[in-house]
């Protein structure tokens, strides 16, 4: 059974770094085709994808939001973890991380099978 | 890239069909066959309902159903019922290795 839990801080002011953690189980990160991904959704609003990290250590980010993000994977603690820099009140979002198959002729291949919970982050001084 | 278009809300009473669109370009929906579609009731983290346009993971009702002409995906709906009232949206996978999500669609059962 595949799980994902995200965690960090639920308030962060403006113009620091939010590092959040997405700890996971059931999968390795390490197996061929398989991906994490982040997404946000600020409150009533639609989901906005952020970046993904495959297997083999490739990362894609948002093209919006690219400058701001890093996406890293500890394969050891099952853990990947997004950073995300310069935060502003309109980042103010919950955030999911969640699981993909990743590659040409895999099924299910860029779609997020399993999501965690979700993380409110609020930014505000 | 922008985000796919969705139609802000689609109504339908009990029993009825309906259909979402998603519209993109060559560069995702109509390059891809990898739109996925997701549900999402209020408070809830989204839930997988079709992949690669048209498959349904192990789980959901064979009352949802994907399909694909040129650059937009749909998602119908048939015997709507009051548990399928939720937020739609629909992802692709893009020309830039990138994934986008839609706008998101409000599902209402009259």
């Amino acid at each position: 059974q595949i799980t994902l839990k995200e965690s960090g801080p639920t308030l962060v002011k403006p113009t620091q770094t939010l590092t959040l953690t997405c700890t996971f189980s059931g999968f390795s990160l390490s197996t061929s085709g398989v991906g994490v991904g982040w997404i946000r959704q600020p409150p009533g609003k639609a989901l906005e994808w952020l970046a993904l990290i495959y297997w083999d250590d490739d990362k894609r980010y948002s093209p919006s939001l690219k400058s701001r993000l890093t996406i890293t994977k500890d394969t050891s603690k099952n853990q990947v973890v997004l950073t995300m820099t310069n935060m502003d009140p309109v980042d103010t979002a919950t955030y999911y991380c969640a699981h993909s198959r990743v590659g040409w002729a895999v099924a299910g291949s860029w779609a997020f099978d399993i999501w965690g919970q979700g993380t409110m982050v609020t930014v505000s001084s | 890239q922008s985000a796919l278009t969705q139609p802000a809300s689609v109504s339908g009473s009990p029993g009825q069909s309906i259909t979402i669109s998603c519209t993109g370009t060559s560069s995702d929906v109509g390059g891809y066959n990898y739109v996925s579609w997701y549900q999402q009731h209020p408070g809830k983290a989204p839930k997988l309902m079709i992949y690669d346009v048209s498959n349904r993971p192990s789980g959901v009702s064979n009352r949802f159903s994907g399909s694909k002409s040129g650059n937009t995906a749909s998602l119908t709906i048939s015997g709507l019922q009051a548990e399928d009232e939720a937020d739609y949206y629909c992802s692709s996978y893009t020309s830039s290795s990138t994934l986008v999500f839609g706008t998101g669609t409000k599902v209402t059962v009259l």
